[in-house]
């Protein structure tokens, strides 16, 4: 079976530090990645998804950026950290070829800049 | 602005009491799914309705897709404090690569004992 994973749970960073988040998938090849940002109690606003190793599509202008550097790994990162930055980021995974682009989300990374 | 707009935000009820949330946009969608989200954790996939005006039932939650493929409801009969959690509905559009789902809001069900 699928299993989707992300780390860490809860990260608090001072404004003007970098960020890396890190999310696995395992039991599937070549799935479609996707980072996701939720406010408090709130629908889901998508950052970054990919399509296959190196592949990035950027959905919003921001200060984070995300890659892929292996098949079921896919990574968001920031050089410098802002307020505004806070939030609980998704890390989803979705069949290649589905027709219907289910999203299987990991347990979600709570981020918090002080 | 949000394509699908969910109503209540917000709902409070007690236990064995029914709820209907409600899904609507004016754009129409290939598919559209439903997802429950407890806190602190990942949204939860429920269903996928692809077929205009299909029904699904899962236990004591019933997800209907309009003729349209505009808006969705989900239905809760007898509601217990299991199915407290935030949900959220997200469709694909048509004009949009299968991948690319949009969310709605979101609606807040709580279910007191």
């Amino acid at each position: 079976s699928q299993t989707i994973h992300q780390w860490p749970a809860t990260l608090v960073q001072p404004v003007g530090s970098p960020l890396s988040l890190e999310c696995t998938v395992e039991g599937t090849s070549n799935p479609n990645l996707y980072w996701y940002r939720q406010a408090a109690g709130r629908g889901l606003q998508l950052l970054f998804y990919s399509v296959g190793i190196g592949q990035i599509s950027s959905e919003v202008p921001q200060n984070l950026s995300a890659s892929r550097p292996q098949d079921r790994q896919f990574i968001l990162s920031s050089k410098k950290l802002l307020l505004s930055d806070s939030g609980f980021y998704l890390c989803a995974w979705s069949l290649t070829g589905g027709e219907t682009g289910e999203l299987f989300f990991g347990e979600g990374s709570r981020l918090t800049v002080l | 602005t949000q394509l699908l707009e969910q109503s209540p935000q917000f709902l409070s009820i007690q236990e064995g009491e029914n709820l209907t949330v409600y899904c609507n946009s004016s754009s129409v969608f290939s598919s559209l799914q439903w997802y429950r989200q407890e806190p602190g954790e990942g949204p939860v996939l429920l269903v996928t309705v692809v077929t205009g005006g299909e029904v699904k039932k899962l236990k004591r939650l019933t997800f209907q897709f309009g003729d349209a493929r505009k808006d969705s409801s989900l239905h809760i009969t007898a509601a217990q404090p299991g199915d407290t959690g935030l949900y959220l509905c997200a469709g694909g559009l048509l004009t949009d690569s299968w991948g690319k789902l949009q969310f709605g809001a979101g609606t807040q069900v709580v279910v007191t004992p």
